[in-house]
């Protein structure tokens, strides 16, 4: 089955840190790749997305390229600051009728000022 | 901005109370998805929708059920709560898009229930 693997958490930085948070899926034919955030006590804001291979995404510093060679989708930020601090989710999306969005477990990040 | 709406946000209730968790959204959405999250943060799905009239389980077993008679609304409705319910809901929304692939799911600010 479909299925997303997060890098384990909470992952605690420095402001101004370089940030990885590693993602890996496992899906049948050529899926769409998510991460969201959601901040304290709000609903989940898509942060930013990628539809085919080779794909970067990118919003507010954030980036993530589509590897299907490793089925990979690992989001990356150059420098954190504190207002960054918040749950980060994977996400996939497989094409066609029947698709459902399926999650990894979600990565907590603290950025300390 | 997203318009997907839930209501109430903040529900405390007592147990074998009847309740509904509203959510509607504007944007004309064919997919609807209701997901429980629990204090580690993992999202489940527990229900979708593919359309009026369609409704769905999903991967995690729920004593919920839900109904989508409009294409705006999609609640869900608990006959009888227990403290096991206590939980995070967050309702979703997203745009079929064939085999070019959905647009990204919207989601509600959640709601958060308390059985007692």
């Amino acid at each position: 089955g479909n299925s997303v693997t997060q890098m384990e958490g909470p992952v605690t930085l420095s402001e101004e840190a370089f940030l990885t948070i590693n993602c890996t899926y496992t899906a049948t034919g050529y899926p769409s790749l998510f991460w969201y955030v959601q901040y304290p006590g709000e609903g989940l804001q898509l942060l930013l997305k990628a539809t085919k291979a080779d794909d970067k995404g990118s919003n507010k510093g954030f980036e993530a390229t589509y590897r299907k060679e490793t089925t990979s989708f690992h989001l990356e930020k150059g420098s954190v600051q504190v207002s960054d601090s918040a749950v980060y989710f994977c996400a996939l999306l497989t094409r066609g009728y029947g698709n459902k969005l399926v999650f990894g477990a979600g990565t907590i990040l603290r950025v300390k000022s | 901005e997203a318009d997907i709406y839930q209501t109430p946000r903040y529900l405390v209730i007592g147990t074998g109370k009847k309740i509904t968790l509203e959510c509607s959204q504007t944007m004309g959405h064919d997919k609807m998805y209701w997901y429980q999250q629990d204090p580690g943060m993992e999202l489940h799905l527990i229900h979708y929708s593919y359309g009026v009239n369609s409704t769905e389980k999903g991967d995690l077993s729920s004593e919920s059920t839900v109904s989508r008679i409009r294409t705006e609304h999609f609640p869900l409705t608990l006959e009888s709560a227990r403290p096991s319910h206590t939980s995070q809901y967050l309702c979703a929304s997203s745009e079929y898009g064939g085999f070019s692939g959905d647009s990204e799911a919207f989601f509600g600010q959640g709601t958060r229930l308390t059985v007692v």
